[in-house]
């Protein structure tokens, strides 16, 4: 049971490198997000995508843009990373956005940039 | 808007102990709760949920968590404490309409002493 997978698990880029954390799940979930976990800030959603060919602004989305490339995958992009966005990345899938909401989180993408 | 307030930071317990990690919530109407729990490198997984009914709601892993409209509180309680039990815990909160868009916690950590 692979459930949501995340790449890469750690990273290391230098300001003003571009990136893609990609995210898979086999859940057949329709709806899919990006959290970013910041020490003492809890998650802060970046980005969610309701159902495949849709994607929304969450509460923190300046410096990313995200791709639903198909229902299992949903990536994220960091076009000109920046020290502010060093945090643990985390995708997440649920059967929709409005429903029951259960989330399933991938283990995470810890992401340094100096 | 909707918010998540978890008072505790860092929770320190003897195993056997009880616990009660606190949690309260602003929403307007009814909202969907969740517990979960972070075990260090992982990702968030589900300890339990409250969407309508019964006011105390069993989760996994021996906890309960009891839904209390007139505090605004949903708190996570467990008669035992096992030294597995150590992670990071999160309280969620999710619109009935969205409520895959659920708003974080910014999570209490609890050690276990021997």
């Amino acid at each position: 049971n692979a459930g949501v997978t995340q790449t890469p698990k750690f990273q290391v880029l230098k300001t003003g490198q571009s990136m893609t954390l990609q995210c898979a799940q086999d859940m057949n979930h329709n709806s899919m997000y990006w959290y970013r976990q910041d020490p003492g800030m809890g998650l802060r959603l970046i980005y969610y995508s309701a159902s495949e060919g849709t994607t929304d602004k969450g509460e923190v989305p300046n410096g990313y843009n995200v791709s639903r490339l198909n229902k299992r995958e949903f990536s994220l992009r960091l076009e000109s990373a920046a020290p502010s966005q060093t945090s643990v990345y985390f995708c997440a899938s649920s059967w929709t956005s409005s429903d029951t909401g259960e989330l399933f989180f991938g283990e995470g993408s810890r992401l340094t940039v100096l | 808007a909707q918010s998540v307030t978890q008072p505790d930071i860092h929770i320190t317990v003897s195993e056997g102990a009880s616990l009660e990690l606190r949690c309260n919530y602003s929403y307007g109407a009814t909202p969907y709760l969740f517990w979960y729990v972070q075990s260090p490198g992982q990702g968030l997984q589900l300890l339990l949920k409250y969407f309508s009914g019964d006011t105390l709601v069993q989760g996994i892993k021996g906890f309960e968590a009891e839904f209390k409209r007139s505090q605004s509180s949903f708190n996570l309680r467990k008669p035992s404490v096992h030294w597995s039990d150590a992670a990071e815990y999160f309280c969620a909160v999710g619109a009935p309409t969205n409520a895959g868009k659920s708003t974080f916690g910014d999570g209490t950590t609890l050690t276990v002493k021997p």
